[in-house]
């Protein structure tokens, strides 16, 4: 079946504009997660959504980064003023409910942010 | 704050030869554990989870836990030049709002060659 999909697959901006990451999980999926990976570096928590329940927005840098997650389904991720520091690819996964595997995480292709 | 750690490397074995990649983990709160695999420029990609102590075998690949020293690692035997990768080592604590979150080593980086 589909996989994550992500989109745009790459974002130049300039730095101070706002930008919009949109992530499309795996039917049936209910949680869905938001990480980023720097050059050369592990991937970093972001946001993490699971059915209905409040997002841990933990992982989260700065309030100029939210996220949302709209019927359960597609989540976009915004961040606000971009700043170079910004620039990464930025991962979802989405994984089954609870109960059945869920901590098994599977990725989308990711967005390249690269901000000028 | 939990961390992951693994020898960045990078790990370097001949072909048909066996690649051995470690993990440790900070907290012992920790149930399950996975290993991905990610080629250059690519997503990662899941291969390997293990939740109990023990050996697990998928094929070539068999993942080692052992919870009390807090170590997990990723044993490939028969490498190929396509196992070339960066591998992640990446631990779930089973842990109130921090349940399904994934904490991530930086990876090693492995190159078999032919």
């Amino acid at each position: 079946g589909a996989g994550v999909s992500q989109s745009p697959s790459n974002k130049v901006t300039e730095k101070g504009k706002d930008v919009e990451l949109r992530c499309d999980p795996i039917s049936g999926h209910t949680a869905l997660y938001w990480y980023r990976q720097s050059l050369g570096q592990g991937l970093e928590f972001l946001i993490y959504f699971q059915g209905n329940s409040a997002p841990d927005k933990s992982g989260l840098p700065s309030d100029r980064f939210s996220a949302e997650r709209t019927g359960g389904s597609v989540s976009t991720l915004t961040i606000q003023r971009t700043q170079q520091e910004d620039s990464a690819v930025y991962l979802c996964a989405s994984s089954l409910p609870p109960g059945y595997r869920s901590y098994e995480q599977y990725f989308g292709p990711g967005t390249r942010l690269t901000v000028t | 704050q939990k961390e992951v750690e693994q020898n960045s490397g990078p790990l370097s074995v001949p072909e048909g030869a066996i690649a051995s990649l470690n993990c440790t983990y900070s907290d012992r709160g920790s149930q399950s554990f996975f290993w991905y695999r990610q080629y250059s420029g690519k997503s990662p990609e899941l291969i390997m989870f293990i939740y109990s102590n023990g050996d697990k075998e998928d094929g070539r690949f068999t993942a080692q836990l052992n919870k009390a020293s807090q170590y997990v690692s990723l044993l490939i035997r028969d490498s190929q030049p396509s196992d070339s990768a960066t591998y992640l080592c990446a631990v779930n604590s089973d842990r109130g709002s921090t349940l399904g979150r994934l904490y991530f080593g930086r990876g090693t980086q492995l190159t078999v060659w032919p």
